[in-house]
């Protein structure tokens, strides 16, 4: 089974700090995704990356950047935290892009915090 | 644009009893359609998925789900609900040629014993 690893499952930082969520996956995908999940709102693509050093805007990037050194793991990056970034973050990742009907695979989440 | 809406906030449903929880979507071309479960502090699981074919799709924990071109509809099913079955449910669509996948803003769903 593919594992998706996030590091935290609950962080609380304040206001103005630079803040590092980190994923890892274990099946060579090539696709890794950022999403937040906030009530009313469903789950809001942050960034995604195809391949290492690759990456693409989602939905909702303002306030984010996103690393991807190695195929294995992909950072998201909040560079001042804000309150307004509170929210459960949620790391994905899939097979290659020809592969589209392939599920993503999900980790369980980091609730952050910001106060 | 791709886009998905899932019209139920929540859905309250004795144990026993069939339920179903809407799923509509919009996307240019033909769709690639996924729902997924979520539990309490956990990421999301896939369920099932649409890709072409027969339009009842069988999933996991005996969820079944329906594609109706005409309706651009995705609803998925279970003929008999558990109280385990408790949980927040993610309807997803992907149209063809393109890496991002859209979902909905999730329906609660909640089984009484």
């Amino acid at each position: 089974d593919v594992k998706v690893t996030q590091s935290s499952r609950y962080l609380v930082k304040r206001t103005g700090e630079k803040v590092f969520l980190e994923c890892v996956q274990d099946m060579d995908h090539e696709n890794m995704f950022w999403y937040r999940q906030d009530p009313g709102l469903g789950l809001r693509l942050i960034y995604f990356s195809y391949d290492v050093k690759m990456k693409e805007k989602g939905d909702i990037p303002e306030g984010y950047s996103v690393s991807r050194e190695k195929k294995e793991r992909f950072s998201l990056i909040l560079e001042s935290a804000s309150t307004n970034q509170t929210s459960m973050y949620l790391c994905a990742s899939s097979p290659p892009g020809q592969r589209l009907n392939s599920p993503l695979h999900f980790g369980n989440g980091t609730r952050l915090t910001v106060t | 644009a791709q886009s998905v809406a899932q019209p139920e906030d929540q859905v309250n449903v004795a144990e026993g009893n069939p339920l179903t929880v809407k799923c509509t979507y919009s996307v240019s071309g033909n769709p690639y359609l996924f729902w997924y479960v979520q539990y309490p502090n956990r990421g999301l699981q896939f369920l099932l998925k649409y890709i072409t074919g027969d339009n009842l799709v069988k999933g996991s924990y005996g969820f079944e789900a329906e594609f109706n071109k005409s309706q651009t509809s995705f609803h998925l099913k279970k003929p008999s609900a558990l109280v385990s079955d408790s949980a927040l449910y993610f309807c997803a669509v992907r149209d063809r040629g393109f890496q991002k996948l859209v979902f909905g803003t999730g329906t609660r769903l909640l089984v009484s014993p």
